[in-house]
């Protein structure tokens, strides 16, 4: 079945670094792939549609040169968080497009707890 | 933009009893709509999902209903399990590829 992995699994960082998050599809090819936030407690909200090999399409209150996107595969998306804050603390999950698929499903990552100290 | 409102955000049954949550949309371009289980820690699991051209799916234990004039559509877990106890969300979008907007989630909990 399709497999989207996230990585890593849980980071804390110190308050001023950036953080890596990577997001795989590891058996199939997404053009398309979606980063979503998650706070305690709360609902999945979109953050930003990551496009292969064009610019990625933020939200409305979405920082776009705080939350950096870079989409440079069909199997590869990466979300880069800048100079964290302890706000940004968050579960960050991905989700995947399957472009082989006649209703183009995606599938969600495990997501990235991000702790940011 | 699509709006969606999910209810109850809590929810007690006891084991073998049913449970119902119910989600409202606001855009009615929406054609697809799916349900997640999440467990504490993890990512979104589908479980099931309808579009806009049926008025109800079953699979198993699980159902959803859709009512597109009304703008509604319902989870049904039948025989509840304990391990049925998660997070649920409903979501919407324009079809299964696109970016999903989603309700406020319901905790259910199943006691034994």
């Amino acid at each position: 079945g399709a497999v989207v992995s996230q990585h890593p699994s849980w980071v804390i960082c110190k308050s001023g670094t950036s953080v890596k998050i990577e997001c795989r599809s590891l058996d199939f090819q997404a053009t398309t792939m979606f980063w979503y936030r998650q706070f305690p407690k709360q609902s999945l909200m979109l953050m930003a549609t990551s496009n292969e090999g064009s610019k990625a399409t933020y939200e409305q209150g979405v920082e776009k040169d705080k939350f950096l996107i870079n989409h440079a595969s069909l199997t590869l998306s990466t979300l880069t968080v800048t100079s964290a804050h302890p706000e940004d603390s968050s579960f960050y999950i991905c989700s995947a497009r399957d472009d082989g698929t006649a209703y183009n499903e995606q599938f969600f990552g495990p997501g990235t707890r991000l702790t940011v100290l | 933009g699509e709006n969606v409102e999910q209810h109850p955000s809590t929810l007690s049954v006891q084991e073998g009893d049913s449970a119902v949550i119910k989600c409202t949309y606001s855009d009615s371009a929406s054609n697809y709509f799916p349900w997640y289980k999440q467990e504490l820690g993890k990512g979104p699991q589908l479980i099931i999902d309808i579009r806009s051209n049926v008025g109800e799916k079953k699979d198993q234990r699980i159902a959803v209903t859709l009512n597109k004039t009304a703008k509604h559509f319902s989870l049904h877990i039948t025989e509840t399990q304990p391990e049925d106890s998660a997070v649920y969300f409903c979501a919407a979008s324009y079809d299964a590829g696109n970016m999903l907007t989603f309700g406020g989630g319901t905790r259910l909990m199943v006691k034994p």
